[in-house]
């Protein structure tokens, strides 16, 4: 069955440190997506790609960075990890058309010491 | 810039009782995504309203879409206890191309025996 995995599920790490979060779906979509879970916040959108080499910024992209060289995956980057960015991420990922029905993967717990 | 507030963002309902649950948004989208999320869990997608009127239905939840309001509605039909849980809406942004969502920043129902 396709799926939509992420890795790792729990992270901790110290502020300034380099953090790379892994996203990977097998769904073929072209469209996939990186948002923190806060409490309070919902969920904000931080950067999006709608194809190999396409990438964009959202809601909240400020510390983050993103790369897409394949069509199943998109890993996130803290170049520089703030407390700040202490949160709960999730990627996600759609086909467009029809529906553009976004699939969640399991997300992953970043703490930032 | 797109919009979502939801209401209300906690919701105590006895077992057995209606609700609904209330999602504007501020500018235009022409469909709307509902998602339910269990506490340390991903988003499971509930619903795809496609279209100005679209009304789905999935057991004790009905939801629907009034594109010229900005308005969409979850009705909960004699709530159980297994429907307790954070369910969000999300507007896809207007424009050709656009795949984003925007979430609002959830509707916690708790069912009370």
């Amino acid at each position: 069955d396709a799926e939509i995995t992420q890795s790792p599920r729990h992270k901790i790490t110290e502020t300034g440190r380099q953090v790379t979060l892994a996203c990977h779906q097998t769904w073929n979509h072209n469209n996939m997506f990186w948002y923190r879970q806060d409490l309070g916040h919902g969920l904000r959108l931080i950067h999006y790609s709608y194809g190999v080499q396409d990438t964009n910024k959202g809601e909240v992209s400020d510390g983050y960075s993103v790369s897409r060289s394949n069509t199943e995956d998109l890993p996130l980057t803290l170049e520089s990890a703030a407390s700040s960015q202490t949160s709960v991420y999730f990627c996600a990922s759609s086909e467009g058309v029809p529906y553009n029905e976004q699939f969640f993967g399991p997300g992953t717990r970043l703490t930032v010491l | 810039e797109l919009k979502v507030e939801q209401n209300p963002l906690f919701l105590s309902m006895q077992e057995g009782k209606n609700y609904t649950i209330y999602c504007n948004y501020s500018t235009t989208s022409d469909r709307l995504y509902w998602y339910r999320q269990d506490p340390g869990k991903s988003l499971e997608s509930l619903f795809v309203l496609l279209s100005n009127g679209a009304v789905k239905q999935e057991g004790r939840l009905m939801a629907s879409l009034d594109t010229k309001a900005r308005l969409s509605t979850l009705h909960i039909t004699a709530a159980v206890h297994d429907l307790s849980a954070t369910y969000f809406c999300a507007p896809r942004h207007s424009g050709a191309g656009s795949y984003q969502l925007t979430f609002g920043k959830g509707t916690k129902l708790s069912v009370i025996p």
